[in-house]
């Protein structure tokens, strides 16, 4: 299993353009979430999903979309970026939302000029 | 009023020392917790759930207290492979909230 992936790795926008972070797992789990991490601040919740078809909002969704349209995949979508967004994005996903474990993707490092 | 909040530290330990990190949790309705560590610019990894009656995987002592609303990791013996951030996890419904990370270096 290759487990969580994230593409890219790296990436560099000017202010207003829109780009898709990429995330896939392969361990068939329901529940599958956004987090950026910002110095001093912690891993913040952006977006999450308890199933395909199924997407809520976490503690900081703005200027954020995701979708959930397979099991496997959860793209997080920026509308028009902001230097406020420069940050490092991680994708999470566990079995379910209830009393398990979360497994992380490697991250995106993002800088928004 | 943050949800989750930790001592930033850094906690700077020689090898062999015993430290304990501590988190306070908010929500009384959080139903379960964990600590996991992150390494510089990586992941981070489940170190270990946490359950009311306190649990131990070697080295490696987590505790949960939920009339004070407290959760507690305790590591004994330190190495230098120790060294890493710490972070303080609450589940509370459907989200996961995270604490800003104890930072942790041992020393030689």
């Amino acid at each position: 299993n290759a487990g969580v992936t994230q593409t890219p790795k790296f990436q560099v926008l000017k202010t207003g353009q829109s780009m898709t972070l990429q995330c896939a797992q392969d361990m068939n789990h329901e529940y599958m979430s956004w987090y950026r991490q910002d110095p001093g601040m912690g891993l913040r919740l952006i977006h999450y999903s308890v199933g395909a078809g199924i997407t809520d909002q976490g503690e900081v969704p703005n200027g954020y979309n995701v979708s959930r349209s397979t099991t496997e995949d959860f793209p997080l979508r920026l509308l028009s970026a902001a230097p406020s967004q420069t940050s490092v994005y991680f994708c999470a996903s566990s079995y379910s939302s209830r009393y398990n474990e979360q497994f992380f993707g490697p991250g995106t490092r993002l800088t928004v000029l | 009023r943050k949800e989750v909040e930790q001592d930033p530290g850094p906690f700077n330990v020689p090898e062999g020392a015993t430290v304990a990190f501590n988190c306070t949790y908010s929500n009384s309705a959080s139903q379960s917790f964990f600590w996991y560590r992150q390494d510089c610019r990586k992941e981070p990894k489940l170190l270990m759930s946490v359950y009311s009656s306190g649990n131990e995987d070697g080295r490696f002592t987590a505790q949960l207290n939920r009339a004070s609303q407290y959760i507690s990791l305790l590591i004994r013996d330190s190495k230098l492979s120790d060294s890493a951030t710490y972070l303080c996890v609450a589940h509370t419904g459907n989200q996961f909230y995270f604490g800003t990370g104890t930072s942790l270096t041992v020393i030689p």
